[in-house]
């Protein structure tokens, strides 16, 4: 069966700092992987998305980036974090449009 | 572009009450519909989908239509239970040269016994 992995759950990193999110799928061939933000109280925004490896697409201008080194391996990451950085980030995949996309449990990060 | 618009929130339901909560969409070429629920503390669960148009998709009492002529794709369960408290959006997945996953800003129901 297919499973997701996301670490840390959760996170506090100080304003300026670096950050990386680790989001890894097991039990599955080139998924599309996605990574989301949920701020607090408010809906999910598309963030990236990833069709295979080394292919991003990202969908809002943002000091975030991601990257894909492997098939099954999708990364978060930023260089200096800002306040407004702070939310619930959420890794999913899917196989294709017509089935679902499956979340990890989420990443809570807080910048201080 | 391709876009999910949903009721705001919070919606405040005694138990056993019916529910609806709205969702409409605008998109380029035929997408597939999904609700998901997220609970307190617990990333998104796929609660129902319906991948062509007239398609009924339903879960635990929960039903909706894809309704290409209305573009909309509304949550209804006839009674609802405290444990059904959650956030639930409303999402489309359409081929942009990749298939892409879009939610809607998500609707808070509150239950009370």
């Amino acid at each position: 069966s297919q499973t997701i992995h996301q670490w840390p759950a959760t996170l506090v990193q100080p304003v300026g700092s670096p950050l990386s999110l680790e989001c890894t799928v097991e039990g599955t061939s080139n998924p599309n992987l996605y990574w989301y933000r949920q701020a607090a109280g408010r809906g999910l925004q598309l963030l990236f998305y990833s069709v295979g490896i080394g292919q991003i697409s990202s969908e809002v201008p943002q000091n975030l980036s991601a990257s894909r080194p492997q098939d099954r391996q999708f990364i978060l990451s930023s260089k200096k974090l800002l306040l407004s950085d702070s939310g619930f980030y959420l890794c999913a995949w899917s196989v294709t449009h017509n089935t679902e996309a499956f979340f990890g449990q989420g990443t809570r990060l807080t910048v201080v | 572009g391709n876009s999910v618009t949903q009721m705001e929130g919070p919606v405040t339901l005694s138990e056993e009450a019916f529910l609806t909560i709205n969702c409409t969409y605008t998109a380029t070429g035929y997408p597939s519909l999904f609700w998901y629920v997220q609970y307190p503390g617990e990333g998104l669960q796929l609660l129902l989908k319906a991948t062509k148009a007239d398609d009924k998709g339903s879960n635990k009492g929960f039903e909706a239509t894809y309704r290409k002529e209305t573009t909309s794709f509304h949550l209804e369960k006839g009674s609802v239970q405290v444990s059904d408290s959650a956030v639930y959006f409303c999402a489309l997945t359409i081929n942009t040269g990749g298939f892409k996953t879009i939610f809607g800003a998500g609707t808070r129901l509150f239950v009370k016994a």
